[in-house]
């Protein structure tokens, strides 16, 4: 079946260090791929996404290749602010099949020391 | 658009009261999503609808939970009766079945049962 893996947190970096999240998914056809990103007391928001092999997904700085020879889709910035604490969730979803509901990995916590 | 409405943010009630979530997704949008995040079991898809038909209740706890959409513009989901262990935060979301499926989220609804 379809699954997300991701890297458990929390990771704690200080500010302007280099992050990355690694996440690796198990899908039957063509998924497309998607970091979400919640923010304390507040709901999902889509991060950025992929939808085939190859693409770079970007966004606030944010940037992640969807690597299909090896099933990755590894999240990284390049210098990080105390403004992106929060929760990254990675998923998938594989359009035009009969379950049209996204995957979502556990979540991997992000604290950023000042 | 003002996004996925969720109401009320927190809700407080005792053991055995019924506790009803009320959700309005983004106009235009084919899906509605419900789910529960805890800190000890994430982020749990409880039920999703495609054009107010339900397609998926397979996460939804007991019978004690139930989910209506009675139109494109309006979704609940009761408790009845609430218990305890139902406290988490219940998050609404929507997408577009067109696109491909990235989900927008409300801001959720705080439960406390007590």
């Amino acid at each position: 079946g379809n699954s997300v893996t991701q890297m458990e947190g929390p990771v704690t970096l200080s500010e302007e260090a280099f992050l990355t999240i690694n996440c690796t998914y198990t899908a039957t056809g063509y998924p497309s791929l998607f970091w979400y990103v919640q923010y304390p007391g507040e709901g999902l928001q889509l991060l950025l996404k992929a939808t085939k092999a190859d693409d770079k997904g970007s966004n606030k700085g944010f940037e992640a290749t969807y690597r299909k020879e090896t099933t990755s889709f590894h999240l990284e910035k390049g210098s990080v602010q105390v403004s992106d604490s929060a929760v990254y969730f990675c998923a998938l979803t594989v359009p035009y099949s009969s379950a049209s509901k996204i995957i979502f990995g556990s979540g991997t916590r992000l604290s950023i020391r000042p | 658009d003002a996004g996925v409405i969720q109401s009320p943010r927190h809700e407080v009630t005792e053991m055995g009261q019924e506790v009803t979530l009320r959700c309005k997704p983004i106009s235009g949008h084919d899906y509605l999503f419900w789910y529960r995040q805890t800190m000890m079991r994430g982020l749990e898809l409880l039920i999703y609808f495609n054009n107010n038909v339900p397609i998926d209740d397979s996460g939804m706890p007991e019978d004690r939970f139930s989910a209506k959409m009675p139109n494109a513009s309006f979704s609940t989901l009761k408790i009845q009766p609430s218990e305890p262990r139902d406290s988490a935060v219940y998050f609404c979301a929507s997408s577009f079945a067109q696109g491909k499926y990235e989900q927008y989220f409300g801001p959720g609804t705080r439960l406390t049962v007590t």
